[in-house]
């Protein structure tokens, strides 16, 4: 199966500074890629879809500014949250998407931010 | 917008005895995915059910896939401690097929 690493796993920051997570494809190339936030005992939220060499397009009420992708290669995209506040602390977790030929999802391990 | 509805929200059962969690769609999907989120863990993906009627089994599970392609069901057989974990199911959007859906989830825990 495809996997996908993300790193950090957890990262524990200051309010106010930034922090950036990292999701890579390891064994399969992903013109897409997924950013899901996660509140505990809920669902996945989708927060954005990152497509490799262009913009990335954001869910509604979810702050671009705030929350930075870049998806600079088919194996690699990067969450940045900026100036992160306590109400910023979660799970957030990327999928790949292979391509059309399989739709199923697969995520990274998520990285659990804590903003203190 | 696309609303992808899972019941019940919890489920605490014996182990030994069955479990079963029901996902709706509010729109006709061309596909149904089942994740299982151990805790602390990641969503793993299960299986995708595609055609009206399906059904599917892997060992002790079984899914289900309704005659109008809205809903779904996700039967486990004799549940195990190592099956106590969140069950998503999750269907493509209209607009996107690539963008998921996710339900609510079922969270399952086994007691020994």
């Amino acid at each position: 199966g495809a996997v996908v690493s993300q790193h950090p796993s957890w990262v524990i920051c200051k309010s106010g500074t930034s922090v950036k997570i990292e999701c890579r494809s390891l064994d399969f190339q992903a013109t897409t890629m997924f950013w899901y936030r996660q509140f505990p005992k809920k669902s996945l939220m989708l927060m954005a879809t990152s497509n490799e060499g262009s913009k990335a397009t954001y869910e509604q009420g979810v702050e671009k500014d705030k929350f930075l992708i870049n998806h600079a290669s088919l194996t690699l995209s990067t969450l940045t949250v900026t100036s992160a506040h306590p109400e910023d602390s979660s799970f957030y977790i990327c999928s790949a998407w292979t391509g059309a030929l399989r739709t199923e999802a697969f995520f990274g391990q998520g990285t659990r931010l804590t903003v203190v | 917008g696309q609303q992808v509805m899972q019941i019940p929200q919890y489920q605490h059962v014996q182990e030994g005895e069955d479990f079963t969690t029901y996902c709706n769609s509010s729109t006709t999907l061309s596909n149904i995915q089942w994740y299982k989120q151990r805790p602390g863990g990641h969503p793993v993906f299960l299986i995708q059910l595609v055609k009206s009627g399906e059904v599917k089994k892997q060992k002790r599970l079984t899914f289900q896939f309704g005659e109008a392609k809205k809903n779904s069901s996700l039967h486990i057989t004799a549940t195990q401690t190592t099956d106590v974990g969140t069950y998503f199911c999750a269907g493509p959007r209209e607009t996107s097929g690539s963008r998921l859906t996710f339900g609510e989830g079922t969270q399952l825990t086994v007691n020994p």
